[in-house]
Order: structure tokens, then sequence, then C-alpha cells
């Protein structure tokens, strides 16, 4: 049974850009959470997808967009990219509730 | 809201010292509550969980009680090893509720 797996694990972009990350979840999940973690901070939830379809969303304005595909992988998309958005991503799977999510090691997003 | 507040860090203690950090939480209803752990370089691992109060979730030799009154979930061991030296977040989710709400994390370090 494979993990949650994310790519690229590094990426450096530049401020006004666009960055996809991307997230394959375990084996048997349909549910996909994203996090968004500031250095020295805790994550914060940034949407669920569950059935290709989202399924709640936090206090991130909609240039975070985000996409989940017939096999439960998933897109985080980010536009028009900020300093501030720079943080470690974490992709979550889980088999319906939240309970049980298990995560992946994270993309670490640089914008200068 | 949600919130999840965390002993501050960083916490430094030696081989085979007893530890307690200590996790407080608000919630408008009756959330189930988590510590994750996370490793140098790597992502959140679920290390224990409790979905009820008074219950007591364990797991490597940690273990936290949910307690309602006081509205608590502290994170203990006995005898801390070198290799739990980490990050540890506190976390809730409340029934029905999508996502996971994190506490800022506490740095732990064990020294030999």
């Amino acid at each position: 049974e494979t993990g949650v797996t994310q790519s690229p694990t590094h990426l450096i972009k530049t401020r006004g850009q666009q960055v996809t990350l991307r997230c394959s979840s375990q084996s048997g999940h349909n549910t996909v959470s994203w996090y968004q973690q500031a250095l020295g901070q805790g994550p914060q939830f940034i949407f669920q997808y569950y059935r290709e379809e989202e399924n709640g969303r936090g206090n991130f304005p909609p240039r975070f967009s985000g996409l989940q595909f017939p096999n439960y992988s998933s897109e985080l998309n980010v536009n028009a990219l900020e300093l501030d958005d720079s943080a470690l991503y974490l992709c979550a799977s889980s088999l319906g509730q939240v309970n049980e999510a298990f995560f992946g090691q994270g993309t670490r997003l640089t914008v200068v | 809201g949600d919130s999840v507040t965390q002993m501050e860090g960083p916490v430094t203690l030696s081989e085979e010292a007893f530890l307690t950090i200590n996790c407080t939480y608000t919630a408008t209803g009756y959330p189930s509550l988590f510590w994750y752990v996370q490793y140098p370089g790597e992502g959140l691992q679920l290390l224990l969980k409790a979905t009820k109060a008074d219950d007591k979730g364990s797991n490597k030799g940690f273990e936290a009680t949910y307690r309602k009154e006081t509205t608590s979930f502290h994170l203990e061991k006995g005898s801390v090893q070198v290799s739990d030296s980490a990050v540890y977040f506190c976390a809730l989710s409340e029934v029905g509720n999508e996502k996971l709400t994190f506490g800022t994390g506490t740095r732990l370090t064990i020294i030999p």
C-alpha cells in the first residue's frame, strides 16, 4: 500500500507567478485535504475535496484553487503568488472522515 | 470558532526524563482530539487520538486523556528518548466538520 506522495518537494517561484502542486492520495482514500504550514506555525486548512467536489474551505482567497481527479489524486493551484505564500504545503488523504488523515511529506514553496 | 492552544516551546529534556506538553482547546461542539508528530524533513504523522470525554489515547509510550471539564488533552511520556525529538502538534476536529484545527506546535529536543 502506497502512502501519500506530493510533488515537487521544493520549488522557488517569483512573486506574481502561478504554481501547481500535486498530491497522490493513499490507496483506497477518496478524500484529499490541503494545508498551508508557515514557518514555526501549525498547519492551516485550505480546502478539502471529496469525490472530485470541494467539500469545505478555510480562510484563503480565491486565488487558491484545487482539483480532484477520478483516481482521487489532487492539485493545488495558487495564482498571483505573494511573498507570504512561502510555506510548506501539506496534502492529507483519508477515507471519508477527517479523523484518519494521512499526510504527505509536503511541498516547500519559496516565493521571491 | 475552534482553536487549540499549545504549550510554547522549545522544550529541551534529558533522556529518560518525564515529558508533559500542555494542550487546551476551544470548540463549539464535541470534538475529536489528536496529537500529531513531525520529524525533521517529514510530514505529519498521527501519534494518538481520542474521540470522546475521558478517552485515553496512547501510542509508542505516549498518552493523552480527553478532559472535557478542563478542555485539555495534555501529552505525556514517562521516559523520553533521543528519537522522540520532533515537533508535536495538538489538533481537533468537530463532528461533521471536514477540517483539522492545529495548535502552533511544540519543538521537543532530547539530549543524551
